[in-house]
């Protein structure tokens, strides 16, 4: 079973602060995801990227920034953070091909919240 | 647009009763549907995929048949249990590789009572 961690799990901040969540996985996967779930809405992708050192942009990036700096550690940065990025931000891995089994792994999650 | 709309919202079923759970979908293309179980603030945890058109797949309690042509899913759990209170997401990828997308419904969040 693929292992995924995020630290912290639970984090308040007030707008305008700093805050890094992290990611690791040790499956040795290529593919990493950062989301957002937000009630009434499906998990929403923010930033993946295919290895270390590289990042690419998914379809909610505004705000957000991240970074691949190794193969395990994947790290979601809000550098201004508001209360519209209050949300549940989960972790994923993958590896990049499995045919019908194609899966990505989830972390727990990491509840933020922005007063 | 959403592309995976699921319902019902929210369903309350007593302790062994069974139910049954819709994900209605446009992606296109669709290779492929699984179903997740999400605990209150809790990870994703796969239930079953299925990817041919017609597939029905089983996984103790759980069941789900899939129809491409319809773009239709669902997902049966027979004998509830307390324990099966949770959100069950529906998620269409659009390829069977890392280089698709992920395509996520809302949920149905599920309440089973004494």
């Amino acid at each position: 079973e693929a292992a995924v961690t995020q630290s912290p799990r639970n984090k308040v901040t007030v707008t305008g602060g700093n805050v890094t969540l992290s990611c690791r996985q040790t499956n040795s996967h290529n593919y990493m995801y950062w989301y957002r779930q937000d009630t009434g809405h499906g998990l929403r992708l923010i930033h993946y990227s295919y290895g270390a050192g590289n990042l690419q942009i998914g379809d909610v990036p505004d705000g957000y920034k991240a970074t691949r700096t190794t193969q395990e550690d994947f790290f979601l940065l809000l550098e201004l953070a508001s209360p519209s990025q209050t949300s549940l931000y989960f972790c994923a891995s993958s590896v990049p091909t499995g045919a019908s089994s194609y899966e990505q792994y989830f972390g727990p999650g990491t509840r933020l919240t922005v007063l | 647009k959403t592309q995976v709309e699921q319902s019902p919202q929210s369903l309350v079923v007593r302790q062994g009763e069974n139910c049954v759970l819709q994900c209605n979908y446009s992606v296109t293309p669709d290779n492929h549907l699984r179903w997740f179980k999400q605990d209150t603030g809790k990870g994703l945890v796969s239930l079953t995929v299925l990817v041919h058109e017609n597939d029905k797949t089983s996984n103790g309690r759980y069941s789900a048949t899939l129809d491409k042509d319809a773009k239709h899913s669902t997902l049966h759990i027979t004998a509830t249990l307390l324990d099966d209170t949770a959100t069950y997401i529906c998620v269409v990828g659009d390829r069977g590789s890392a280089l698709g997308r992920l395509h996520f419904g809302a949920g149905t969040q599920l309440i089973v009572i004494p």
